[in-house]
């Protein structure tokens, strides 16, 4: 199946200060990649849609000024944690989505912890 | 709406075989994904079928999909300690996105 990997895998900063997490499709191109925030013991929520070439989509309630999304190009997309918040420390899940089928390739998650 | 509904846990023994059911309500999905997830991963496709179909098999999954219904399962024969997960069923709605259930957590017991 098609690989998606996200950068870093982990990662703990101070609060005030921002992240930048990568997801990129390693062996395709995706013009869509999806940003997801999971809490423990819970399903996936999807914060934003990532379009490359655009800008991206976010779901209601997602601050779009505090994660901000890049989509430079068809293998990467970034979120950037900006002004990052000890209730912002999550797990950051990317998918890239594989035509023609509609599916999502997942990368393996970033673990966000914010001191 | 998109709802998706999943049982959230599911006990069994090695070697027996594993039901995880999943509903939804939006009869206008094209696919439909099994997704499984371990501890501190992200999700791996398991396998998917196409709304078109009843039944797929891929060597121990086993998906069946009752579309009058909307009702979808996926079976794990002969379950073993490294299938133990959380399982996410999932489909695509008529906006692209995948709309997925809140998982199964398959526990399985030497």
């Amino acid at each position: 199946g098609a690989v998606v990997s996200q950068h870093p895998s982990w990662v703990i900063c101070k609060s005030g200060t921002s992240v930048k997490i990568e997801c990129r499709s390693l062996d395709f191109q995706a013009t869509t990649m999806f940003w997801y925030r999971q809490f423990p013991k819970q399903s996936l929520m999807l914060m934003a849609t990532s379009n490359e070439g655009s800008k991206a989509t976010y779901e209601q309630g997602v601050e779009k000024d505090k994660f901000l999304i890049n989509h430079a190009s068809l293998t990467l997309s970034t979120l950037t944690v900006t002004s990052a918040h000890p209730e912002d420390s999550s797990f950051y899940i990317c998918s890239a989505r594989f035509p023609p089928r509609n599916e999502q390739f997942f990368g393996p998650g970033t673990r966000l912890t914010v001191l | 709406g998109e709802d998706v509904e999943q049982s959230l846990f599911l006990s069994v023994r090695e070697g027996d075989s594993s039901v995880i059911n999943c509903t939804y309500t939006d009869s206008s999905s094209t696919y439909l994904y099994w997704y499984k997830q371990e501890p501190g991963a992200g999700l791996q496709l398991l396998t998917y079928i196409f709304s078109n179909m009843d039944m797929k098999q891929d060597q121990r999954l086993t998906v069946l999909l009752n579309k009058k219904d909307k009702h979808l399962s996926l079976r794990i024969a002969d379950t073993q300690t490294g299938d133990s997960a959380i399982y996410f069923c999932a489909y695509s709605g008529n906006t692209g996105k995948l709309i997925f259930g809140q998982g199964t957590t398959l526990q399985v017991k030497p």
